[in-house]
Parts: structure tokens; sequence; C-alpha cells
């Protein structure tokens, strides 16, 4: 079946460092990629999303790839804040009715 | 644009009691609906989606229910809640069209079963 896989956290860094996040998937035909993210007490937000491969979604600073040939879709932003601190999510969807799959979440903590 | 509204936001039950928690959307007709619940520490399970008024399908058996009595309207019901059922319980909705894939949620309600 489908499934994700994200880099377990706690994830801890500095403000201005660099982020990468990893997700690699497992699914059949041609799934969309998308990375949520959820601020404390709060509902998930989509954050970005990709559709085909070698598309790149991009947000708020944030930016990941979809990459076929490795199946992954690694989020990555070049200078963090501390208002960036939450749990990220990523997740693939076969479209239509399709439920989307989620990783079990990276929780990030930026310090300042 | 579109909304998405879940009540109440926070919720603290006694073990064996009834729950009702509510979504509703704005702004789109004839929307797909989604209950997702996350326990402590842990990722998003699915319970339940709707494609139409009347159409809900389970992800998971258990002493949850939903109904969907109106296009934009999604319900989650228990007549016994147990303590496994506290959580953070997400409604999201999505297009109802071939090639939608995006999912939007809600703000949440967080449910404390003692």
């Amino acid at each position: 079946g489908n499934s994700v896989t994200q880099m377990e956290g706690p994830v801890t860094l500095s403000e201005e460092a660099f982020l990468t996040i990893n997700c690699t998937y497992t699914a059949t035909g041609y799934p969309s990629l998308f990375w949520y993210v959820q601020y404390p007490g709060e509902g998930l937000q989509l954050l970005l999303k990709a559709t085909k491969a070698d598309d790149k979604g991009s947000n708020k600073g944030f930016e990941a790839t979809y990459r076929k040939e490795t199946t992954s879709f690694h989020l990555e932003k070049g200078s963090v804040q501390v208002s960036d601190s939450a749990v990220y999510f990523c997740a693939l969807s076969k479209g239509g009715s399709e439920k989307l799959v989620f990783g079990k979440g990276t929780k990030l903590t930026v310090n300042p | 644009s579109q909304t998405i509204h879940q009540w109440p936001a926070t919720l603290v039950q006694p073990v064996g009691s009834p729950l009702s928690l509510e979504c509703t959307v704005e702004g789109t007709s004839n929307p797909n609906l989604y209950w997702y619940r996350q326990a402590a520490g842990r990722g998003l399970q699915l319970l339940f989606y709707s494609v139409g008024i009347g159409q809900i399908s389970s992800e998971v058996p258990q002493n949850l229910s939903a109904s969907r009595p109106q296009d934009r309207q999604f319900i989650l019901s228990s007549k016994k809640l147990l303590l496994s059922d506290s959580g953070f319980y997400l409604c999201a909705w999505s297009v109802n069209s071939r090639g939608a894939d995006t999912q939007y949620f809600g703000p949440g309600t967080r449910l404390t079963v003692l």
C-alpha cells in the first residue's frame, strides 16, 4: 500500500540555520505530494504541494522538489525563524476521494 | 473563499457520555469531507470520509460514527465515550473532483475523556 516515511524528530535549530526534513514515499502510479504544518494547538495548514515529477513546491521560504527517481519530497528552508517552530507532516494523495496518507510528523523547534 | 469551522474547540467529557462534534464548510458545494483523529504525540488517523449527503465510509471500526445531514455539514458522534477516544479531532474538506487532491483542515476540537 501507499506509505510515507519522514525523519523522526524532534529537530532543534538556531534561528537562521538551514533546515532539511526528509520525506520518502511508497506509492503506485503518480501521487501528489504535500507538506502540511501544524502550529501548537491548531489544525493543519497546507504549506506546499507538487503534483508531478520534478515539480518544486514553494511557500514562505520553504521548498520541496518531487523526485520520482528517489521517491522523495524533502522539505528545505534556507534560514529558519522562531515562528517556524511547529510540527511538519509529509503526505501523499492519489486524488479524487482518496485519503491523504501522512507521515508521523516532525517537530521543529527554532531557538533565538 | 472557502472556510471550515469546527466546534466546540475544546471538550471535556466523562467516560460513558455521548459525543457530538460538528464541522461545517462555507464557500463550496458538494465537497468531500473527512474526520481525522490525532492522538497525543502521534500522527493522523483517518476515521471517516464522505463524498455526498448520507454517504459515509468508515476507515477504522470503533465506537464512533459519522453523519452528513446536509451538503456542507459533517458530524462525528459517539453513544458512549471511552478513555481512548481522547485526542485532537480534525475535519477536512476537498473539492469533489476526480483530479482534486488537496485537503483543507479546520481548527480542530481537543477532546479529553476523563
